[in-house]
């Protein structure tokens, strides 16, 4: 059967700290994958798309990776902040139709101070 | 500002008693979605629009049902809901180019049944 998982247990992390968030699918091929932060009570907002023939994408203290390989993305947050802390999905288009997404049960981060 | 609105943010009904949930974009997208989440759980998409051509998940309940009057209008009709409907339900929109589409969500509108 097709999946995408997430780490379902939080991860906690200092304030300063580099968090690394893991997206894993398997029975895919996704053409791109994004990477989406959920607050609680609130819709997902988009952060960041990588497609296939790309390693690594980065936007400010965000950088992500794919390796088509592994089947895997990692989800970086350098330098994290108190403010960082919400959850994070990571979605794919998994029949490649090019609209249509399908989000993984998400991570949630929490950044101490 | 541009963005997808949802009302109303909470909705409470009774079990069995149809419920309408709206959402609106200004954003001029093509495409509309409907998701149901549950506390903990990925969004899971419910239907979608685009443009008129309505688009239904295989496993998505007889018991949903929704409507697009217009390109910047999408509802989400509740025929009987159960208790385990108890959800927030997300609206989202994206432009519509096929390859690379990300989604802006709306803020949601939790769902209560008593």
């Amino acid at each position: 059967s097709q999946k995408i998982e997430q780490n379902s247990e939080a991860l906690n992390i200092q304030e300063g700290k580099t968090a690394t968030l893991t997206c894993n699918y398997t029975n895919y091929s996704p053409a791109y994958l994004q990477w989406y932060r959920q607050d609680p009570g609130r819709g997902p907002v988009f952060l960041l798309l990588i497609r296939e023939n790309e390693k690594e994408k980065r936007k400010e203290r965000l950088k992500v990776t794919f390796d088509t390989t592994l089947k895997q993305s990692l989800f970086h947050i350098t330098a994290s902040q108190p403010a960082d802390s919400a959850t994070y999905l990571c979605a794919l288009d998994v029949n490649n139709a090019g609209n249509m997404l399908t989000f993984g049960g998400g991570t949630r981060l929490m950044v101490k101070p | 500002d541009a963005m997808v609105i949802q009302n109303p943010r909470y909705q409470v009904t009774q079990f069995g008693k149809p419920v309408t949930l709206s959402c609106s974009q200004t954003l001029n997208h093509n495409v509309m979605y409907w998701y149901q989440q549950k506390s903990s759980q990925a969004p899971k998409l419910l239907f979608h629009y685009y443009d008129k051509d309505f688009n239904n998940e295989a496993d998505t309940p007889d018991n949903f049902q929704s409507r697009r009057p217009n390109t910047s209008f999408c509802f989400l009709d509740i025929r009987s809901p159960g208790l385990g409907d108890a959800a927030m339900y997300l609206c989202a929109t994206s432009p519509g180019d096929r390859g690379t589409d990300t989604q802006y969500f709306g803020p949601g509108t939790r769902l209560t049944v008593l």
